[in-house]
């Protein structure tokens, strides 16, 4: 159980184009589902906290207008990353919580962007 | 926030060695997760562990809550536990807070 999936797993894009990545929680429902980006060789960073029917809550120097997160049910949540640049490639990284009560954060298997 | 220090940031075994793997962390939580970053980068849940000990396979992991610091130990180890380690923990309904890892290098 608490199964997440990401699609795609993999995505190169030109610079200028927009990119949707979707999450995904396949045997539970996720009230609160979390966007991470990880760069080479280092740790995941939070980027922000999407919530079912509100707003996202970024962390701070995460621009909102560029990374547009919507969490339209309880099932999926979307990260767009507007106008791509190549400094945004990473490997973007999708965790929910279960909401039972339990703690846990289950991580989906991640979305490597490349920007060219 | 809160802040996770792991150590050491680099580690080489020979197969079949023990180690153990150290984090610390600055305040109080609810929630303490390990992983385990495989080569294609899926983190792999390994424990759920604020507190107390447990274990599962040749895994096993402690968290001194009162401490502030966990402890993963891989006994035997094989080179299909190379990665990188992370722990991460949350306090509240805060998301998971990050360490730098432990890039373990298990050479046959």
């Amino acid at each position: 159980g608490a199964v997440v999936s990401q699609h795609p797993s993999r995505v190169i894009c030109k610079s200028g184009t927009s990119v949707k990545i979707e999450c995904r929680s396949l045997d539970f429902q996720a009230t609160t589902m979390f966007w991470y980006r990880q760069f080479p060789k280092q740790s995941l960073m939070l980027m922000a906290t999407s919530n079912e029917g509100s707003k996202a809550t970024y962390e701070q120097g995460v621009e909102k207008d560029k990374f547009l997160i919507n969490h339209a049910s309880l099932t999926l949540s979307t990260l767009t990353v507007t106008s791509a640049h190549p400094e945004d490639s990473s490997f973007y990284i999708c965790s929910a919580k279960t909401g039972s009560g339990k703690e846990t954060q289950y991580f989906g298997p991640g979305t490597r962007l490349l920007v060219l | 926030g809160i802040q996770v220090e792991q150590s050491p940031p680099d580690l080489i075994l020979q197969e079949g060695a023990n180690s153990t793997l150290r984090c610390n962390f600055s305040d109080s939580v609810n929630n303490l997760q390990w992983f385990h970053q495989n080569p294609w980068g899926q983190l792999i849940n390994l424990f759920y562990i604020p507190s107390g000990t447990k274990q599962n396979g040749r895994l096993s992991a402690t968290t001194v809550a009162t401490e502030r610091y966990s402890l993963l130990y891989i006994s035997s180890s094989q080179t299909t536990d190379s990665g990188v380690y992370f722990c991460a923990v949350g306090s509240g309904n805060t998301p998971l807070v990050f360490g730098k890892g432990t890039r373990l290098s298990v050479i046959a």
